[in-house]
């Protein structure tokens, strides 16, 4: 079956503008987790839903950030009025069960360089 | 807080050695460790996931051990080949059932 997809693969935006990054987990996966992972940093962790609640959004490093999951499926990070150092890797990844038994599946992440 | 340190940063072998990365954790407090693998422009591949219950864990030329009580974890890779290039990342989860702390990783290159 399909894995973890996320939109765009790459994204160059200017200071200040808005982004959207999309997460399409694996099919049936109920847990869903946002993460960054900047140049010589180890991955970030930034929300995580469970359905389309998210019970977990201490890792959202500011109130630029935010994030939606409709249907229990996809999901969208959002970045208002991006800045330089919101430049990172953004991987998504899902698990169909707890992570104290089984193991997240991660997508190809979305390069955002904001100029 | 959970801290995850990898040593060493960087490990160039030439093929056909055995070789061992590792992982140090400041809580011993986890849930389970994990390894991944990260090949560039991709996302992570899990490897080997380890119980907090467990000592180690095998599969294939990989084997990983985990000694909870000193906050350690070691990934062995037996007969490197050139296709073992990759940065490894070691994965904590004790922050509850749902956070991980990753470390920053190992950068392998095998050369044929």
């Amino acid at each position: 079956g399909a894995g973890v997809s996320q939109s765009p693969s790459n994204k160059v935006t200017e200071k200040g503008k808005d982004v959207e990054l999309r997460c399409d987990p694996i099919s049936g996966h109920t847990a869903l987790y946002w993460y960054r992972q900047s140049l010589g940093q180890g991955l970030e962790f930034l929300i995580y839903f469970q359905g389309n609640s998210a019970p977990d959004k201490s890792g959202l490093p500011s109130d630029r950030f935010s994030a939606e999951r409709t249907g229990g499926s996809v999901s969208t990070l959002t970045i208002q009025r991006t800045q330089q150092e919101d430049s990172a890797v953004y991987l998504c990844a899902s698990s169909a069960q707890p992570l104290v038994t089984d193991t997240q599946y991660f997508g190809p992440g979305t390069r955002l360089t904001v100029l | 807080k959970q801290e995850v340190t990898q040593i060493p940063a960087a490990l160039s072998v030439p093929e056909g050695e055995n070789l061992v990365l590792n992982c140090s954790f400041t809580d011993s407090a986890i849930y389970n460790l994990q390894w991944f693998r990260q090949d560039p422009g991709k996302g992570l591949t899990s490897l080997l996931l380890i119980q907090s219950s467990q000592r180690e864990q095998t599969s294939g030329r990989l084997n990983a051990s985990l000694d909870k009580s000193s906050g350690r974890s070691t990934l062995y890779i037996a007969a490197s080949q050139p296709g073992d290039s990759a940065t490894y990342l070691c994965a904590v989860n004790s922050g509850g059932y749902q956070k991980v702390t990753f470390g920053i990783g190992t950068k392998l290159q095998v050369i044929p």
